[in-house]
């Protein structure tokens, strides 16, 4: 059974500071690792990861995969109190024709100002 | 472009009650899932369907849960009886093709809260 476990569950930090969420997985014929934002609605997407050590970033917001060690690490410098969300890291599986998404339970953020 | 559009948002209802959730997907996207959310938890996957087949259904509860996407496009789904640990947030989302390389990304509509008591 795949199995994605993220860390910490919850985290609380002021604005300014720098956080890095963590999730590592167990998953066979592994096709790729997502990071999602989740506030009060649905999920949107961060970043997908598909190869070792090549970091992709977007702003403020960073993340790389080591698909050695089987885990991700997502970077967010410089909080800010909108970065409060949810953070869920998934990875998809390939099966045949069936590629499907296991999700771990998440990390809360929670920025103070 | 327009997203994924879910009804109601909301639900509340009596355990053993039925209820039935919408889900239109994102125009051209062929695969539609369903997730159940349990606070706490990350969504978990209901079912999958590609055009109007089902590709995957195995976390379906399937003697209280159906779903169906009959011409393709919008789906739904359905609990009869209801019970209380089926409080949770239904999300479904779509992607626009399974399995196309460079395009797993799956978007997520609003979703549907249930609170059942």
């Amino acid at each position: 059974e795949d199995k994605v476990v993220q860390s910490p569950l919850s985290l609380v930090v002021h604005e300014g500071d720098t956080v890095t969420l963590n999730c590592s997985y167990e998953v066979t014929n592994f096709r790729s690792l997502l990071w999602y934002k989740q506030e009060k609605k649905a999920p949107t997407f961060l970043f997908m990861l598909t190869s070792s050590g090549i970091e992709k970033k977007s702003g403020r917001l960073s993340s790389i995969l080591d698909k050695k060690e089987l885990f991700s690490i997502l970077n967010i410098t410089a909080t800010q109190t909108g970065d409060s969300a949810i953070y869920l890291c998934a990875v998809e599986r390939r099966g045949g024709s069936n590629y499907k998404l296991t999700f771990g339970k998440g990390t809360l953020l929670t920025v103070n100002p | 472009e327009a997203g994924v559009a879910q009804s109601p948002r909301y639900k509340i209802i009596e355990k053993r009650q039925s209820v039935a959730f919408w889900c239109n997907p994102i125009s051209g996207h062929a695969t539609l899932y369903w997730y159940q959310q349990i606070l706490g938890q990350g969504p978990k996957l209901l079912i999958q369907f590609q055009n109007n087949g089902v590709v995957d259904d195995s976390q379906l509860p399937k003697d209280r849960f159906s779903a169906e996407r009959l011409k393709g496009v919008d789906s739904t789904l359905k609990i009869q009886p209801a019970k209380l640990e089926d409080s949770a947030v239904y999300l479904c989302a779509s992607s626009l093709k399974l399995g196309l390389a460079g395009e797993p990304q799956q978007y997520f509509g609003p979703g549907t809260r249930l609170t059942v008591t």
